[in-house]
């Protein structure tokens, strides 16, 4: 079965610094890989995708994430944070459907991430 | 185009009364989703339709959970009796088809007390 651990719930950094929010993954099959994000009472807006294509993802807003197979990892970066940044980021996995999965998401817990001035 | 509308953003109920969200999904969209997020955590998958099929409803407490979408297009998810456990976020989606993008509506904040 897979699943997605996010390593740190919360995350600080300051206006200009690198992002970086970590994600690790456990599937049998290839997995397709996504992080989204969720602003305060809003729904889930994807930032990008993982489709076993190129291992380098380049998203919105300046977001990008890395897949490491070896690793089993799908850490999510940005080179200088914004204040708009500052938001709840989910990582989450879709299992291949010649796997026999139906493309449902499963998804970490979530890293809230704070950006000061 | 428009997103996914859900009513209503909030709700309060006390436990053992009954409640009903509903979902409108981005026009042509065949696949539908319910998902459940409880604070500090991420959204868990209840009930996955395609077109007005069930796919996926193996999270689906059934015993007090209940969904449908009978016409293959809007869609509701009904709690009763509800539980004070039951106090969450409930976030429908939808996609083209299975295997695609899943776009989220805002959601319909549920507390129970």
């Amino acid at each position: 079965a897979q699943s997605v651990t996010q390593l740190g719930s919360h995350v600080s950094v300051s206006e200009g610094a690198l992002v970086l929010l970590r994600c690790n993954y456990s599937s049998s099959v290839p997995p397709y890989l996504f992080w989204y994000v969720q602003y305060p009472n809003q729904g889930l807006q994807l930032l990008l995708k993982y489709t076993s294509a190129a291992t380098l993802v380049k998203g919105i807003n300046g977001f990008e994430a890395e897949f490491k197979k070896s690793e089993t990892s799908f850490h999510l970066t940005k080179p200088s944070a914004h204040m708009s940044d500052a938001a709840e980021y989910f990582c989450a996995v879709s299992a291949e459907w010649g796997g026999g999965s139906q493309g449902n998401l499963i998804f970490g817990k979530g890293t809230k991430l704070s950006v000061k001035p | 185009e428009a997103g996914v509308a859900q009513s209503p953003r909030y709700k309060i109920i006390e436990k053992r009364q009954s409640v009903a969200f509903w979902c409108n999904p981005i026009s042509g969209h065949a696949t539908l989703y319910w998902y459940q997020q409880i604070l500090g955590q991420g959204p868990k998958l209840l009930i996955q339709f395609q077109n007005n099929g069930v796919v996926d409803d193996s999270q689906l407490p059934k015993d007090r959970f209940s969904a449908e979408r009978l016409k293959g297009v809007d869609s509701t998810l009904k709690i009763q009796p509800a539980k004070l456990e039951d106090s969450a976020v409930y976030l429908c989606a939808s996609s083209p088809g299975i295997h695609n993008e899943q776009f989220f509506g805002p959601g319909t904040r549920l507390t129970v007390l």
